[in-house]
């Protein structure tokens, strides 16, 4: 059964402080691993798509890398307005849908 | 790209009565998705459909739940005799699909409660 995992559930950072947001999954044959981020009362954004293990993918702040269990999300010197809830997804091969995991609620005081 | 529309954006309804929302995807995207979300939780798939031909149901669909995509364009969502339980964040999402690797864009959704 597929299964994804996301951890801390909540996150209070200084502004400046780097973390690591953590996504560990159990998918039979992964297509591929979807990071979106979710403001309140939004739909979730799309961020990155990662295929391959060893595979990395930056933007801005963020950058993503995925393992065969894991994905990271590395938030380098976050600003108040990386604020949100963020979400990952694997999606097995053959399906059409994604799994998202239950998110990372990131908080970033100035 | 002016983003995947839902309307209403709220809705406020009596236990039984029946409800129904709207999405209009991105519009070269043939591939449209809905999804329900609640408090503190991941969005959870319900259907999926390829120009009109809805492909996949999650068991969380039960048969008061009905979706349709008339013309591969815009698709809407039926709940019907609706239940407390029905109260959620109802997400719709699109992607353009060559392959099932696109990247789905979600809507800001419609969020329902039920009285």
């Amino acid at each position: 059964e597929d299964q994804v995992t996301q951890s801390p559930e909540a996150l209070r950072l200084q502004e400046g402080e780097s973390s690591s947001l953590n996504c560990s999954y159990t998918v039979s044959g992964l297509r591929g691993l979807f990071w979106y981020r979710q403001d309140p009362g939004k739909g979730p954004e799309f961020l990155f798509t990662l295929y391959s293990a060893g595979e990395e993918k930056e933007k801005e702040r963020l950058k993503a890398t995925l393992t065969k269990k894991e994905s990271f999300l590395h938030i380098t010197a976050p600003k108040p307005e990386d604020s949100a809830t963020y979400l990952c997804a694997p999606s097995r091969t053959g399906a059409n849908n994604l799994f998202f995991g239950t998110g990372t609620r990131l908080t970033v005081i100035p | 790209d002016t983003g995947v529309s839902q309307d209403p954006r709220h809705k406020i309804t009596k236990r039984g009565q029946n409800v129904t929302f709207r999405c209009d995807p991105i519009s070269e995207h043939n591939r449209l998705y809905w999804y329900r979300q609640t408090l503190g939780q991941g969005p959870e798939f319900l259907t999926y459909f390829q120009n009109e031909a809805q492909l996949e149901k999650s068991r969380l669909l039960s048969d008061r739940f009905s979706a349709e995509r008339p013309k591969g364009s815009f698709s809407t969502l039926e709940i019907q005799r609706t239940e407390q339980g029905d109260s959620a964040m109802y997400l719709c999402a699109s992607s353009k699909g060559t392959g099932n690797n696109q990247p789905q864009h979600f809507g800001d959704g419609t969020r329902l409660s039920i009285l």
